[in-house]
């Protein structure tokens, strides 16, 4: 088993829908949360940092840590054609500097 | 600020040969992380170098090294490659490493390495 799963897709959503992506994980000593965006040919970058479990928000984006559950979520509302790209969640240790592990990640595609 | 720069951009290299990717991290990061991205494994954490030192290292066999130059430049490098390196390398920089709460990773736009 992985240490994080994630939905495979791909997704296929209309502009406008609310998309949820989500990731497990079986190692409990993740406590860092985050979720990247990669559009093609392009590197990934941060789009949300979670610590623990709760509730973020930013604009049209939130993030939900489970961690009795293992749980991952991202919320994508009301979303665009720009949304469009690859999501990977990804995960850290308390003080284990700069290892991620990572989903495998799924493609999402807005449909005008 | 520039962001994280790879070179070269794309590569191909026949079994058996070495290859050097190279990585200038964001002006004022001293951590640089290297993974490996393919479809069939997404992205794997090969190495992390702070100061000079390696400080964390992922599952890779000992073909897959890399260094970190004082300017925190990193170079990565792997001999004797097989056609399941081919892959996207990524390079990621951050402002430090260690302590409690784990730094933003910024990642470059990677080098894409094809074995044939």
């Amino acid at each position: 088993q992985k240490e994080v799963e994630q939905d495979p897709g791909p997704l296929s959503v209309p502009e406008g829908a609310i998309v949820s992506l989500n990731c497990t994980y079986s190692n409990s000593a993740f406590q860092y949360f985050m979720w990247y965006r990669q559009y093609s040919r392009k590197g990934p970058e941060l789009l949300m940092y979670t610590y623990s479990s709760g509730n973020k928000e930013d604009g049209r984006f939130t993030a939900q840590v489970d961690k009795s559950s293992k749980y991952i979520s991202l919320f994508i509302r009301d979303s665009q054609p720009s949304d469009s790209a690859t999501y990977l969640c990804a995960m850290s240790e308390t003080g284990a500097n700069s290892k991620l592990t990572f989903g495998k990640g799924i493609t999402l595609s807005v449909r005008p | 600020k520039a962001g994280v720069t790879q070179t070269p951009r794309y590569l191909i290299k026949t079994r058996g040969q070495q290859v050097t990717l190279s990585c200038s991290p964001i002006s004022g990061h001293r951590s640089v992380s290297w993974y490996q991205q393919t479809p069939g494994q997404g992205l794997q954490f090969l190495f992390e170098y702070f100061s000079e030192t390696q400080r964390n290292k992922g599952n890779f066999p000992g073909r897959f090294s890399g260094r970190q130059f004082s300017n925190s430049r990193s170079e990565m490098n792997v001999s004797t490659l097989e056609l399941g390196d081919s892959a996207l390398y990524l390079c990621a920089s951050s402002l430090t490493s260690g302590g409690t709460r784990p730094d933003t990773q910024y990642f470059g736009p990677g080098t894409r390495l094809t074995v044939l």
